[in-house]
């Protein structure tokens, strides 16, 4: 199946900082990619939507300022956790999605990057 | 409010047995639904789907079942083996109507198969 690669896999980092966390498709080229954020025992929440060329769309009470994504190729998309504080400690997960018909196009999830903010 | 619940956070079985994970649903609008399995420190992996004009969907050891009028789906897995034993979620699409394909993930069933 398809690769998502996730870099860096695990990053601690001091309060104010910032962490920029990049998400590879491998070996396809995906029309949108995702991101999520996981706190323990909780399930993944859909932070933004992000197609190849545009700007990234945000769900709600997520700061598009505090979280900025780029997606400058079909294969790569960067997101940079700005300023980051120890709330925003947590799994990060990128998911990229091949086509743009509808539901059957599978979402392939990168293996995720734990942010701990000191 | 959660619109996807797995009530059930941890379920043990017996390997060979039946593992029955369930998920249930609040929003009538969702039209397709999933399941991923989770190993730690990894990233969710497809497993099984089903759309809402079916009711059961089969894939090797994996079924899974829907019950749009309850708003519920499960997933049956048999014979349970070990490597089973991981996190499963059930995530859900809504339909084509509602303009996106955005999944809401429930919070999870961690599931242990004990040889």
């Amino acid at each position: 199946g398809a690769v998502v690669s996730q870099h860096p896999s695990w990053v601690i980092c001091k309060s104010g900082t910032s962490v920029k966390i990049e998400c590879r498709s491998l070996d396809f080229q995906a029309t949108t990619m995702f991101w999520y954020r996981q706190f323990p025992k909780q399930s993944l929440m859909l932070m933004a939507t992000s197609n190849e060329g545009s700007k990234a769309t945000y769900e709600q009470g997520v700061e598009k300022d505090k979280f900025l994504i780029n997606h400058a190729s079909l294969t790569l998309s960067t997101l940079t956790v700005t300023s980051a504080h120890p709330e925003d400690s947590s799994f990060y997960i990128c998911s990229a999605r091949v086509g743009t018909s509808g539901p059957t196009d599978t979402q392939y999830f990168g293996p995720g990057t734990r942010l701990t903010v000191l | 409010d959660q619109q996807v619940k797995q009530n059930s956070p941890s379920l043990s079985v017996q390997e060979g047995r039946i593992s029955i994970l369930n998920c249930d649903y609040t929003n009538s609008m969702f039209d397709y639904f999933l399941w991923y399995k989770k190993y730690p420190a990894e990233g969710p992996t497809f497993l099984i789907s089903i759309s809402s004009i079916k009711d059961k969907n089969e894939d090797g050891r994996f079924t899974v079942f829907l019950n749009k009028s309850a708003k519920h789906l499960s997933l049956h897995i048999v014979p349970s083996q070990p490597g089973d034993s991981a996190v499963y979620f059930c995530a859900l699409l809504p339909g084509p109507g509602a303009g996106s394909y955005q999944l809401t993930f429930g919070k999870g069933t961690k599931l242990s198969v004990i040889p």
